[in-house]
């Protein structure tokens, strides 16, 4: 089974500075999906990033971008310019992409890690 | 706003007691996935449905049960409740493929007293 750690439960950082959010996961398989979902203090579970497993090139969006290791199994998660918006817990999230679990497209999360924004 | 739509938004019960919790997916996403999140918890994950269909399970009690309506619709069953069921219960959906995301909906937050 696959899983998804996220070893650091807090992190805070100064308003307009840059943050790294760290994750790693652990697999037998070569196809496979990341996120980044963002939960407010509203609870509500918003998508912040996704990549596939066979793409190189790291994804980006706006101030967040990820560092893919595909080799390490790490899927890190920078946040430039941090904003007071962007604090909340953040999950790093795993998905199957093996057609052999088609049809069985959970997502296996993390246990999140707490962002602060300090102004 | 992600489309999908949860209700009730609170719900406040006693042990023992049954409860069902409803979600509306995502205007054609056909798979939706029901998930657990105990106090600054992690997600975990409890069923999936595909068209009316129960296609992965994961840590979900026999106390607990689900189903997908034909008209995509889905139910969550907790029955016998207990304190340590008390959580919020996010209701998920997605179009068929790994690439595409699950959008949340705004969770049922359940306090059993």
């Amino acid at each position: 089974a696959q899983t998804v750690t996220q070893s650091q439960p807090e992190m805070s950082v100064q308003e307009a500075e840059t943050v790294t959010l760290s994750c790693t996961y652990d697999t037998s398989e070569s196809d496979y999906y990341l996120f980044w979902y963002k939960q407010p203090p509203s609870r509500q579970m918003i998508l912040v990033i996704r990549q596939e497993a066979y793409k190189q090139q790291n994804a980006t969006e706006n101030r967040f971008s990820v560092n893919f290791q595909k080799a390490a199994k790490s899927f890190s998660l920078k946040i430039s310019d941090s904003q007071l918006g962007d604090a909340a817990m953040y999950f790093c999230a795993y998905r199957s992409g093996d057609i052999s679990n088609f049809g069985n497209e959970k997502l296996t999360f993390g246990t999140g890690t707490r962002l602060t924004i300090i102004p | 706003d992600s489309g999908v739509t949860q209700t009730p938004k609170h719900l406040i019960t006693a042990t023992g007691q049954r409860v069902t919790l409803r979600c509306s997916p995502r205007s054609g996403d056909l798979s939706v996935y029901w998930y657990q999140q105990s106090l600054d918890q992690g997600l975990q994950f409890l069923i999936q449905y595909y068209n009316g269909e129960e296609r992965a399970k994961g840590n979900i009690l026999e106390r607990f049960s689900a189903q997908q309506f034909p008209d995509l619709h889905s139910e969550l069953n907790l029955s016998s409740l207990e304190l340590g069921d008390s959580a919020l219960y996010f209701c998920a959906s997605s179009v068929e493929g790994a690439y595409s995301p699950l959008h949340f909906g705004n969770g049922t937050r359940l306090t059993v007293t």
